[in-house]
């Protein structure tokens, strides 16, 4: 079955620590996109990326960082910068190159949390 | 820029009734419109999409939506509520060519 794939789906972080969350997809979509989920907030876009080698900042992407070496993994970095990390991270995918009537396909995400 | 606005952070009906989850938008280009559906810890779930032609758009578990360009609405409906569909439900705008403008969600009770 074709889908993405987070882990872990729950992670937790001690001061001053950076972790990596994973994403992995099977669906060929040139496009990935990583959003940070807080209560009542919906969803906040931080990093995205449209083919491999290249990416773009979201709206929240201080404290982040990410890679994009592989068209199927798109893996984040949450930084010892990113003060909150606490939150549900999205990670998603969808077909690229212009087709912009296409739908996000979403993973099942990954719960941070701060010891 | 693009926007969008669900009115209503949270939805109670009684299952067998009429679902209405409120979605407004804002765009300058024709819009390309989403429903999400979001179970507790899991991602979210395409319901339906809007892009072009017909204006009422059915998606999965019985939802339907009707683009109103005149309202800048798109709401989401169910005749029949059934226990199952307690969830969160997101609207979503396509910003650019591949950005998603999402909305802040609608949490649907539904109570026996």
């Amino acid at each position: 079955d074709g889908g993405i794939t987070q882990s872990p789906k729950y992670l937790f972080r001690k001061e001053g620590q950076n972790v990596t969350l994973s994403c992995e997809q099977n669906l060929n979509h040139d496009a990935m996109y990583w959003y940070r989920q807080d209560p009542g907030q919906g969803l906040r876009l931080i990093y995205y990326s449209q083919i491999v080698n290249d990416f773009q900042k979201g709206d929240i992407a201080e404290g982040y960082s990410v890679s994009r070496e592989k068209k199927e993994s798109f893996p984040l970095t949450v930084t010892s910068a990113q003060k909150n990390p606490t939150a549900f991270y999205l990670c998603a995918s969808s077909v690229s190159q212009g087709k912009s009537n296409q739908p996000q396909h979403f993973g099942d995400g990954t719960r941070l949390s701060i010891l | 820029a693009q926007s969008v606005t669900q009115l209503g952070s949270h939805v109670s009906v009684s299952e067998g009734a009429l679902v209405l989850l409120r979605c407004n938008y804002s765009s300058s280009v024709p819009p390309y419109l989403f429903w999400y559906v979001q179970y507790p810890n899991q991602g979210l779930q395409l319901l339906l999409k809007y892009t072009t032609g017909a204006t009422l758009v059915k998606g999965i578990n019985g939802f339907e939506a009707e683009f109103k360009k005149s309202e800048t609405s798109f709401h989401l409906t169910k005749p029949s509520a059934h226990m199952s569909d307690a969830a969160e439900y997101f609207c979503a705008v396509r910003s650019g060519i591949d950005k998603l403008i999402f909305g802040t969600g609608t949490r649907l009770q539904v109570f026996p």
